[in-house]
């Protein structure tokens, strides 16, 4: 079975400008976690999606959100980018919801904001 | 509340020997203990996992001792290898939940 699968790998964009990140979960896992890892707070809970609905959010400002589709696949979007938004972005998927405890990493995606 | 604490930030082994990262926790309705392992480039990728009624789990070269009272877990790799090197990072989450709350990071190198 294929694992998560993240695109793109690596992104460099402008402060200001906005990105859209997406995320195919491992076939038949219907439950999407975001995360986002950075040096100095290490790895942060963004959100959550089962069903096409987001069920917890993180401590992140608005400018984070996310969706996901009838396929499982899930895209998160940062608007206005921040300098300080440069991280690695981490997709995981379960295989349903309130399994957490059995979550499965993609590699990330890489945003540089310059 | 929500905070899971690790030590040490980095640790260096000679090979054969014992690497032993420890973490602490708050929250009591944290009901599930699990350690990643991350190499550069790489997702976290689940190396073992514990729950609280139980005081040790041992899988191959990796434990996890738990200890209830005193909310605080550890990880023992045996005979450590260089293909250990790597960031391993504990966590905390709570039954029927997807969030993981993770520890900062203890950033792991086997010296030959």
């Amino acid at each position: 079975k294929a694992g998560v699968t993240q695109t793109p790998r690596y992104l460099i964009k402008t402060r200001g400008q906005q990105v859209t990140l997406s995320c195919s979960p491992i076939s038949g896992h219907r439950s999407v976690s975001w995360y986002q890892q950075t040096p100095g707070q290490g790895l942060q809970f963004l959100f959550e999606y089962f069903s096409e609905t987001q069920r917890n959010k993180g401590n992140f400002p608005g400018r984070f959100s996310g969706r996901q589709f009838s396929n499982s696949r899930s895209e998160m979007n940062v608007s206005t980018l921040e300098l300080g938004d440069s991280a690695l972005y981490l997709c995981a998927s379960s295989l349903d919801v309130g399994q957490g405890a059995r979550q499965y990493f993609g590699p990330g995606t890489r945003l540089t904001v310059t | 509340q929500q905070q899971v604490k690790q030590s040490p930030q980095s640790l260096i082994v000679q090979k054969g020997g014992i690497s032993i990262i420890n973490c602490a926790y708050e929250n009591t309705a944290f009901d599930y203990f699990p350690w990643y392992q991350q190499f550069p480039g790489k997702g976290p990728a689940l190396l073992i996992a514990i729950r609280p009624d139980v005081s040790e789990k041992k899988e191959g070269r990796f434990t996890i001792s738990f200890n209830k009272s005193a909310k605080q877990f550890s990880l023992h790799i045996m005979d450590s290898q260089p293909g250990d090197s790597a960031t391993y990072f504990c966590a905390a989450i709570q039954g029927g939940f997807q969030k993981l709350v993770f520890g900062t990071g203890t950033r792991l190198l086997v010296s030959p």
